[in-house]
């Protein structure tokens, strides 16, 4: 069973405006980690935002925020005041109790117009 | 800042022939991994090592193998590269706790004809 879903294969956002790509995810374990990934062009896997499954507080870092709503299983990235710059890929993944790896949504490509 | 250093950037290489694909992490990191990204599935994982001489099988562990003989250098290998292994392929390194992010490096564009 696939345990990240992203279902937004591709989206256009207007520059400035802010945009919310989904993510629910599957897991019977209580302690989880969940991360978001941004892949540009040239392939490099950037590290955006990670949100712990006991954390009380919504992530934040700078112009990304995570919308996590725990009972939905879902992990929403919303991007605020979106930049040409911020065209790429993005990848929702989930690091389940003891494990070291990540699992990873199929991703959803953003691009962003003037 | 950590650095995960993937030896090859674009590779092309005959059906058949063996494929080494080279990896090392200057982090000191105990875990190490390799993904395959293939467009609309995302990346899965073929195998990662979480010490050194030590391996387990991802979830496409088929076709390929691995070597970790020294703790900063993780291998992957082809053994008898097919054209369904046209694919880029991920190397990354993380440390032990469970808040870490995993780095990735820049990946490797491999086709096989």
């Amino acid at each position: 069973a696939q345990k990240i879903t992203q279902t937004q294969p591709g989206m256009f956002v207007q520059e400035k405006e802010a945009v919310t790509l989904d993510c629910t995810y599957d897991t019977s374990d209580q302690s989880y980690g969940l991360f978001w990934y941004k892949q540009p062009s040239s392939g490099e896997m950037i590290f955006l935002i990670y949100q712990g499954s006991y954390d009380e507080q919504n992530a934040t870092e700078g112009r990304y925020s995570l919308n996590f709503q725990k009972a939905r299983k879902s992990a929403n990235l919303v991007i605020s005041a979106s930049q040409l710059g911020d065209s790429a890929m993005y990848f929702c993944a989930m690091r389940e109790g003891g494990e070291y790896k990540l699992s990873f949504g199929a991703g959803t490509t953003v691009t962003v117009r003037a | 800042d950590v650095k995960v250093t993937q030896s090859s950037r674009y590779l092309v290489k005959r059906t058949g022939e063996k494929v080494f694909l080279e990896c090392v992490q200057d982090m000191d990191h105990e875990n190490m991994f390799w993904y395959r990204q293939d467009p609309g599935l995302g990346l899965r994982l073929i195998y990662f090592s979480y010490d050194v001489k030590m391996k387990e099988k991802g979830d496409i562990p088929e076709g390929y193998s691995v070597s970790r003989e020294k703790k900063e250098r993780f291998s992957l290998i082809l053994e008898s590269a097919s054209t369904n292994q046209t694919s880029m392929y991920l190397c990354a390194s993380s440390p032990v706790l469970p808040r870490d992010t995993i780095y990735f490096g820049e990946g490797s564009w491999l086709t096989v004809v």
